[in-house]
């Protein structure tokens, strides 16, 4: 699997920029995919998710972006807030399983 | 809060030891997944129920064992506890048995072996 260790790459953005944050996913027969927040001390929290058949998806303040010719997915974060410093971790599902394949997350640090 | 319970929060214990970990999914969902996170090989799947039955197996070891209960809590067992199986396990549910919906993620039990 992938490893995080202890040096996670890094976002540092300032409170009100736009974030984005790219993942490189693993498998091309991947058709499901979730973005997670993952604050100190707690569970993997849901933000979006996205189906292998678009190419985009809009919640609040966030965006993902799907590309599967290069197998690339993106997390957009509009107007960054504090709040929004975690790690953040994509993850991938392959077509007719059910187990979620972590990707290595990204730390956002948000300066005020 | 994601709804998914897991208990206890911290669990301290030395080599050799058998430890069991608890998790309540959210309410109306039928899939249990228990995943380990460690520094080194983050977040990793172990195991899946569904309704009760064994779904899903991942990289979980023969020492490692779990079930999931008639009201569909599930439990983790532990057993011949090593110093690298310190790490934190979370518990994650959802409605479906296969992978087409997000699971919901607990936020996990830390075991720490001395």
């Amino acid at each position: 699997g992938e490893s995080v260790g202890l040096h996670l790459p890094t976002l540092s953005v300032q409170e009100g920029d736009n974030s984005i944050i790219n993942c490189a996913y693993s498998n091309s027969a991947s058709d499901y995919f979730i973005w997670y927040k993952q604050e100190s001390g707690k569970g993997p929290q849901f933000i979006i998710d996205i189906r292998s058949n678009m190419d985009k998806r809009q919640g609040q303040r966030v965006t993902v972006l799907l590309n599967k010719t290069v197998k690339h997915l993106s997390l957009q974060i509009a107007a960054t807030q504090p709040g929004d410093s975690a790690v953040y971790f994509c993850a991938e599902i392959i077509a007719g399983y059910s187990t979620l394949t972590f990707g290595k997350g990204t730390m956002l640090l948000v300066s005020p | 809060d994601s709804g998914v319970t897991q208990t206890p929060k911290h669990l301290i214990t030395a080599t050799g030891q058998r430890v069991t970990l608890r998790c309540s999914p959210r309410s109306g969902d039928l899939s249990v997944y228990w995943y380990q996170q460690s520094l080194d090989q983050g977040l990793q799947f172990l195991i899946q129920y569904y309704n009760g039955e064994e779904r899903a197996k991942g990289n979980i070891l023969e020492r490692f064992s779990a079930q999931q209960f008639p009201d569909l809590h599930s439990e983790l067992n532990l057993s011949s506890l090593e110093l690298g199986d310190s790490a934190l396990y979370f518990c994650a549910s959802s409605g479906a048995a296969w992978g087409n919906q997000p699971q919901h993620f607990g936020d996990g039990t830390r075991l720490s072996i001395l």
